[in-house]
């Protein structure tokens, strides 16, 4: 089945320690994006791509860092700068046409990051 | 600024019965209006996308309508189902959508 598939579900990282973030998809989406969400706020807009080896901050980029070097995958970065990283990361792609579109996104699962 | 508000906040229904949700949005220009299902721990899904000639939109239970002029919209879900608990989201854009907060719903048998 076609979809896309965020891992790890849970992901833990220690002070000043990078970690990714991977999202796949098979959907042959143009479009991806990485969202946060936090109890009682609207998912923000971290970062998208519309197209391979092409990507804008959307925003709250600060922190973090992506890459698009192939169409199905769209890995996100938190770096050691985003000083407030505990949240529930989702990743979502959507046909061409990117955020303008009248196209659905997709959206996986998500990754519930914590610090220890 | 641009801002998407869901009310009521959190709400509670008995299995069978109808029930709606607002959504009210200063996003402007317009460029759809879309309602999203989010079960907990899970991804949203995607239930309508409304674009401004559209007043009315329907998914099987689920029926969306828009108001252009007030910048209101509505997600009216018919005859409740246990598996209708779940976090309704809004969201409204025109280069960046912006999500609302969410509205809470929970179906009692």
């Amino acid at each position: 089945d076609g979809g896309i598939t965020q891992s790890p579900k849970y992901l833990f990282r220690k002070e000043g320690q990078n970690v990714t973030l991977s999202c796949e998809q098979n959907l042959n989406h143009d479009a991806m994006y990485w969202y946060r969400q936090d109890p009682g706020q609207g998912l923000r807009l971290i970062y998208y791509s519309q197209i391979v080896n092409d990507f804008q901050k959307g925003d709250i980029a600060e922190g973090y860092s992506v890459s698009r070097e192939k169409k199905e995958s769209f890995p996100l970065t938190v770096t050691s700068a985003q000083k407030n990283p505990t949240a529930f990361y989702l990743c979502a792609s959507s046909m061409a046409g990117g955020i303008r579109s009248n196209q659905p996104q997709h959206f996986g699962d998500g990754t519930r990051l914590s610090i220890l | 600024k641009n801002q998407v508000e869901q009310s009521p906040q959190s709400l509670i229904i008995l299995e069978g019965k109808n029930c709606t949700l607002q959504c009210n949005y200063t996003v402007s220009p317009f460029s759809n209006l879309r309602w999203y299902k989010q079960d907990t721990g899970r991804g949203p899904v995607s239930l309508t996308i409304m674009t401004f000639s559209e007043n009315t939109k329907s998914n099987g239970r689920y029926t969306a309508t828009l108001d252009a002029d007030t910048k209101q919209s509505s997600l009216h879900i018919t005859a409740s189902q246990l598996s209708d608990s779940a976090s309704y989201i809004c969201a409204e854009g025109t280069y960046k959508y912006i999500f609302g907060t969410g509205t809470r719903l929970k179906v009692l048998a």
